[in-house]
């Protein structure tokens, strides 16, 4: 079984819905990241979790909630989405451990395209 | 804010040859890492580089890192068709926890 998991993997909506992209894991790590990448732009930080009561916003957060509810599991938000959010979603865990050294480990991705 | 550049962009080169793929980045840096990407895929990790002067490598791929000229290398020896990938490079902002990445290289490895 993977160890990061995305759901939906795949997700078309319109302008104005709200869409929720779920991630969980099962590697015990309590640092959980949301990026977002577009093609020639590499992965931009969305949101970021260091635990359940630590969420730090990245460079691109605005248009964008999160909410972690337990260690292994962090939500993506789209209040009201719009086709510029168009793009292929990551999830990524790490661990601050010295033996894995920040590692980070990356779900499958959500392709979310809107309408 | 963190900078990272990787060049080239795009490189497509013929099986057998050899090719460097760089990675600078603005401000100091406590550790760099290199990942690949496969068309509609995740990111695996290939090496991670700790220290000024680390080398790693894996079969045909070796990444270095150079603290003081904020630069790493990842050197393709030999290529061959399956390392057709996008790759790209990290870096981590220990103190804010924060990892910046390249916008990516897409290297095509022609048969």
């Amino acid at each position: 079984d993977a160890d990061v998991t995305q759901t939906p993997r795949n997700r078309i909506t319109k302008t104005g819905k709200r869409i929720m992209l779920e991630c969980s894991q099962t590697k015990g790590h309590d640092r959980m990241y949301w990026y977002r990448q577009d093609p020639g732009l590499g992965l931009r930080l969305i949101y970021y979790s260091f635990d359940v009561k630590d969420i730090n916003k990245g460079e691109i957060s605005d248009g964008y909630s999160v909410s972690r509810q337990a260690q292994a599991k962090f939500s993506l938000s789209l209040e009201s989405a719009i086709p510029n959010q168009t793009a292929l979603y990551f999830c990524a865990t790490s661990d601050l451990g010295s033996a894995s050294y920040n590692e980070q480990f990356f779900g499958p991705g959500t392709r979310l395209t809107v309408l | 804010e963190l900078k990272v550049e990787q060049n080239p962009l795009f490189l497509s080169m013929q099986e057998g040859k050899n090719y460097t793929i760089y990675c600078n980045y603005s401000t100091t840096s406590d550790r760099l890492y290199w990942y690949r990407q496969d068309p509609g895929k995740s990111l695996e990790s290939l090496f991670v580089l700790l220290s000024n002067g680390a080398v790693k490598q894996e079969g045909r791929l070796m990444a270095s890192l150079d603290t003081k000229a904020r630069l790493s290398t990842l050197h393709i020896t030999a290529a061959v068709h399956d390392l057709s990938a996008t790759y790209f490079c990290a870096v981590l902002r220990y103190n804010f926890n924060k990892f910046y990445f390249g916008s990516g290289t897409k290297l095509n490895v022609k048969p």
